[in-house]
């Protein structure tokens, strides 16, 4: 099974700076016959289910504000806020969709310095 | 609107049976592979299992192998979670998740969760 380690556990930034999270797969997601890598980022607050914010580790979701941007391939992925806002406030979970089971990070606490 | 909606959950004994239904609107069902995804109290996410959009094949987290099954039933746009044997460790709040196949296979929606206790 794939683990997947995300880094820090907690993260406090000070509204307008730039937040970045880190995700670590135990191999690789790349999927060599289409060069895509099978791995989310989603956001979840407080009392309510995760939403979805990149997919093939880079692809914004429809609606998703353009100051998420996800990055990295085969095993090392960041997820950056380029400039955060109060409601940005979430724990962030990576998924690697690569092979079952589909795992999730643990998790990034993200809050406002 | 796209929509999904739990139910079935409750408090059940060690040892005991619960099945979990989902009902979907607002997109063609069958088109869709689904998925159960779990969150015990305070902590991360678990994903539990998938079904593909005809109801052919399943994958399941080694954990809930054996005693949960998962099912489908696209003339009435729902999925289902059978959970047996179920354990105290099962505790959790269970999703139900729209797998975008164009995606790759990833959740894409998911609704608002139905909490299951296992506690005596």
């Amino acid at each position: 099974d794939i683990v997947m380690t995300q880094s820090p556990d907690s993260l406090a930034v000070s509204l307008g700076e730039r937040a970045t999270i880190n995700c670590k797969s135990s191999q690789s997601v790349l999927y060599s016959s289409n060069n895509k890598n099978y791995l989310a980022w989603y956001q979840q607050k407080p009392g309510q289910p995760p939403k979805m914010l990149i997919y093939w580790a880079s692809t914004r979701e429809s609606g998703v504000p353009d100051r998420f941007s996800g990055s990295g391939s085969g095993t090392d992925f960041t997820l950056t806020i380029s400039s955060l806002q109060a409601e940005d406030v979430a724990v962030y979970y990576c998924q690697q969709y690569y092979s079952t089971p589909y795992s999730f990070g643990q998790g990034t606490k993200l809050e406002i310095k | 609107e796209v929509q999904l909606v739990e139910s079935g959950g409750g408090l059940v004994q060690p040892g005991g049976s619960l099945r979990l239904s989902c009902a979907a609107s607002g997109f063609t069902f069958s088109n869709y592979w689904m998925a159960w995804v779990r969150q015990a109290p305070g902590k991360g996410l678990e994903w539990v299992a998938n079904i593909k959009y005809d109801g052919s094949g399943e994958n399941y987290v080694d954990s809930v192998k054996g005693r949960f099954t998962i099912s489908r039933d696209n003339a009435k746009n729902s999925q289902y979670l059978q959970m047996n044997s179920l354990r105290v460790e099962d505790t959790a709040v269970y999703y139900c998740a729209r797998v975008d196949g164009a995606k790759g296979g990833t959740p894409d929606i998911w609704g608002q969760g139905t909490m299951v206790t296992v506690s005596s």
